[in-house]
Formats: structure tokens, C-alpha cells, sequence
């Protein structure tokens, strides 16, 4: 099955700096790439998504991006704000079946010092 | 609209109980996911209802674990004889369904806590 490891664990930024995390995926069928914000108490939230036929995908201040031959992805977050701060899980829809069965990294509990 | 409610938020139980951890999708949703988050982890797949059928139980730890869905709408996670590994926080999600990948909206989750 699909396996997806998630670095870093932990990140601290400073307000108005840039944040990465990467993702690497183990399956190459792998086609659908979303990004989760959880925040304490609420329910997680998709940010962000990306299909495999496209290699970069922008909303505001927060970009994907997908290397199909290294299967990697990541997400950047521009101008941090200390609202950023959460837990991001990144996840790849499982190959081989028709509906959204995702597996998912590990999780990066993102700070964002004012 | 509304979105994805589950309760109760918080669960205490002993160990050897069977809990019921409900999920209410967004109405109209036909693909429900309850997904697992033990402490520090990534969330865990248990299984995927279409409408009221499971096609994919593979996730389900064991069969102390099971879940219905009735009417196409609420569905219900059952686990009996709960264990100290079974804390964790459950989560439930649901989409449009279909054929293609769809964006999934996640409710607030089930903190179950077994002593």
C-alpha cells in the first residue's frame, strides 16, 4: 500500500517568514496530493490540493508543489502569520480504487512566533 | 450550511466497555470516511462507506471495530470491548463521492480515552 512520510515534525518561523514542508509519497499511481490544516478543537480543513498532472499549484500566500519522478510534494506558506498556526498533515489518495481513500503523513505542528 | 458533526467531543470509558461514536455527514454527501489519530500520528483509515454499503473495511483493527451507515446519512462507529491502544481520536469525513477524488470535510473528531 501507499506509504507517506512527512518532514519536518516541528517547525518554528518568524512572522512574515516563509514555511516548507515535504512530503515524499511510495507509490507512483498516486494522482491526487491534498494538504490538511488542523487547529486545536476544530475539525481539519483542506488548504490546498494537487492532481498529478499538474506540477504546481498557487492560492494566496500558500503554493504546492509535485515532483512526480522524486514523488515529492510540498507546501509553501508565505508571509506566515501567527493564524498559520496548526497542525498540517499532508496525504495521497490511495491508487487502485475509484473513491478519496487517503493515507497521510505524520503531521508538522507549525508555529508562527509574532 | 452545516458540517460534519460527531459525538460526543470527548469519550472516557474503562477498559472492557463498548462505546458508539456517531458521525452526522454533510447532508447529501454519499461518502463517508472514518479515519483514526492515535497521539503524535498521522490520521489512520478505517473504512469508507458508499451510501450505506462499506466496499472498504481493510482499515478496521480488529473485529472489536465496526460501523454502520443507515439512511445514506449518519453512521455509527462501534467498538466493543475497548482496549488502552484503542485512545485515540476519531475522526469522521465526508464527500460528495463519485468516481474521481473529491475534497473531503472532516469533523471535529472524538477524543476517546480508555482507562
Amino acid at each position: 500500500g501507499e506509504n507517506v512520510e512527512q518532514h519536518p515534525s516541528t517547525l518554528s518561523v518568524q512572522e512574515g517568514d516563509s514555511a516548507v514542508i515535504k512530503c515524499t509519497y511510495s507509490d507512483s499511481a498516486s494522482n491526487y496530493f491534498p494538504w490538511y490544516k488542523q487547529e486545536l478543537g476544530k475539525g481539519s480543513q483542506l488548504i490546498i490540493d494537487i492532481r498529478s498532472n499538474v506540477g504546481e499549484k498557487k492560492d494566496q500566500r500558500i503554493a504546492v508543489t509535485l515532483n512526480k519522478t522524486a514523488k515529492h510534494f510540498s507546501l509553501h506558506i508565505t508571509e506566515t502569520q501567527p493564524e498559520d498556526s496548526a497542525v498540517y498533515f499532508c496525504a495521497a489518495k490511495s491508487p487502485g480504487t475509484s473513491y478519496g481513500k487517503l493515507t497521510f503523513g505524520q503531521g508538522t505542528i507549525l508555529t508562527v512566533h509574532p | 450550511g452545516a458540517g460534519v458533526s460527531q459525538s460526543p467531543s470527548n469519550k472516557v470509558t474503562e477498559k472492557g466497555k463498548d462505546v458508539e461514536l456517531r458521525c452526522d455527514p454533510i447532508s447529501g454527501h454519499t461518502a463517508l470516511y472514518w479515519y483514526r489519530q492515535s497521539l503524535g500520528q498521522g490520521l489512520e483509515f478505517l473504512i469508507y462507506f458508499q451510501g450505506n454499503s462499506a466496499p472498504d473495511k481493510s482499515g478496521l483493527p480488529s473485529d472489536r471495530f465496526s460501523a454502520e451507515r443507515t439512511g445514506g446519512s449518519v453512521s455509527t462507529l462501534t467498538i466493543q470491548r475497548t482496549q488502552q491502544e484503542d485512545s485515540a481520536v476519531y475522526l469522521c469525513a465526508s464527500s460528495p463521492g463519485g468516481g474521481t477524488a473529491k475534497e473531503q470535510f472532516f469533523g471535529p473528531g472524538t477524543r476517546l480515552t480508555v482507562l
